[in-house]
């Protein structure tokens, strides 16, 4: 049983669509997170939501909208996408803020 | 602000033998966890080892052991008797242990070769 998922595993697309991101984890967790993995391999924190609630919003340009529909679905939709956009997108989860948390598989994102 | 510093970008070991990967960070907080990932080619993002700040004792995972030097704001993972499997890129991790955010704070990673 997969703990946290993530769909598509891969996402292909041109400058300036939209696209979206899911993710679902069933560990019945409070906490879930967005993290950016660039093409250095370097990740860091994009979102974060604690029962639903947008806790975490680290500088990210507003084309990136998060939307928690309830505790077990994150998703992550990114409009007029950008060359630089292009990376792995990681979903994760914690019990609650404060513990450690679990990732996804990524989402290999490619803007062409 | 927190920072992670791993200044190996890539290390090798040879089967069965004995690695260490350095991490230093930089913070004024008191309290705090420090973290493990592993990531091999699959990309799958997968926790091997945490340490409370607040517990002096070492945290050891089967092979996996860390070696946490408060003072020094270091902590170095050892892989002892390293696997084929052990091949993969890791992440040394911070994370405040207060505040109402939990963001972990990564290094830049260490690409681990394992040589046969």
């Amino acid at each position: 049983d997969t703990a946290v998922s993530q769909t598509p595993k891969y996402l292909v697309t041109q400058m300036g669509n939209d696209k979206s991101i899911k993710c679902e984890q069933n560990l019945g967790h409070d906490t879930m997170y967005w993290y950016k993995q660039d093409s250095k391999k370097f990740l860091k924190i994009m979102f974060s939501y604690n029962n639903k609630e947008l806790i975490i919003n680290e500088t990210v340009p507003n084309r990136f909208s998060p939307k928690s529909p309830d505790k077990a679905h994150l998703n992550l939709h990114i409009n007029s996408l950008e060359l630089g956009d292009s990376a792995v997108y990681f979903c994760a989860s914690s019990l609650v803020v404060g513990t450690t948390q679990y990732f996804g598989p990524g989402t290999r994102l490619t803007v062409l | 602000a927190q920072t992670v510093t791993q200044s190996q970008p890539e290390m090798s070991v040879q089967e069965a033998e004995t690695v260490t990967l350095s991490c230093t960070y930089d913070t004024s907080e008191s309290d705090y966890y420090l973290f493990w990932y592993k990531q091999p080619p699959s990309r799958q993002m997968i926790l091997v080892i945490r340490q409370e700040a607040y517990k002096q004792q070492n945290a050891t995972e089967n092979r996996f052991s860390v070696n946490f030097q408060k003072a020094a704001k270091s902590f170095s993972l050892k892989i002892s008797d390293s696997q084929l499997g052990d091949a993969a890129m890791y992440f040394c991790a911070y994370r405040s242990a207060g505040g109402a955010t939990n963001k972990l704070i990564f290094g830049t990673g260490t690409l681990l070769a394992v040589q046969p």
